[in-house]
């Protein structure tokens, strides 16, 4: 009932395209599902976040498709660049904890 | 703005030892919440403050773990007798408030036991 399941662990990406990383989750009652980007040796970074009365936000080059009939939600980062490299983690949950995903480490080369 | 900080940011401790690590979040947020980081693996919860008590501990391993936030800010996490099993980031995250929902991590605190 807890948990988030990510896929893919690892992706590799040509730079100026499009990065895709998937998550489903079990628990009905969450209520926000949010993505962290984590650099090494830092601590994760709030990159984009949904609730699910939507079906898709867009910030940027980074979207969120949100599917609440499938309990799933996926990551696509558009025009990807080098800068991008980093771990990756989806998380669901409520106002008093998160539940994460396992990560997906994304490499963009030149 | 300053964002969620801890200290140390690294600890090498003995097994059996007792260590606290020290959080302090973003000011003005009253919510609170400590995660462990396996190396590979996503912050796992472990408990979640709102003001000085705390509203849910369900993720705290044991009983050698322990966490407090006397005065509703800054938040120690205390491990007692501590094992090589304990190893891992620890992280702190700050939010506004009870019925905020955006958490902001700080740089954790990398734990080693030998």
């Amino acid at each position: 009932q807890q948990q988030v399941k990510q896929s893919p662990q690892s992706l590799i990406v040509q730079k100026g395209g499009i990065s895709i990383i998937n998550c489903a989750y079990e628990n009905t009652a969450f209520d926000y599902f949010p993505w962290y980007q984590q650099f090494p040796g830092k601590g994760p970074a709030l990159l984009i976040a949904i609730r699910p009365d939507v079906s898709e936000k867009k910030e940027g080059r980074f979207t969120i498709s949100f599917n609440k009939s499938a309990k799933q939600f996926s990551l696509h980062i558009m025009d990807s660049q080098p800068g991008d490299s980093a771990t990756y983690f989806c998380a669901g949950g409520r106002t008093d904890k998160l539940i994460f995903g396992t990560g997906t480490r994304l490499q963009v080369f030149p | 703005g300053a964002g969620v900080s801890q200290t140390p940011s690294n600890k090498v401790t003995e097994k059996g030892k007792y260590v606290e690590l020290r959080c302090d979040p973003i000011s003005g947020h009253t919510a609170l919440y400590w995660y462990r980081q396996s190396l590979g693996q996503g912050p796992e919860f472990l408990i979640y403050f709102q003001g000085t008590g705390a509203a849910d501990d369900s993720g705290l391993p044991n009983d050698r773990f322990f966490a407090v936030r006397p005065e509703g800010s800054v938040s120690t996490l205390k491990i007692q007798r501590t094992e090589r099993g304990d190893s891992a980031v620890y992280l702190c995250a700050s939010s506004l408030g009870a019925t905020a929902y955006e958490q902001y991590f700080g740089p954790g605190t990398r734990l080693t036991v030998t």
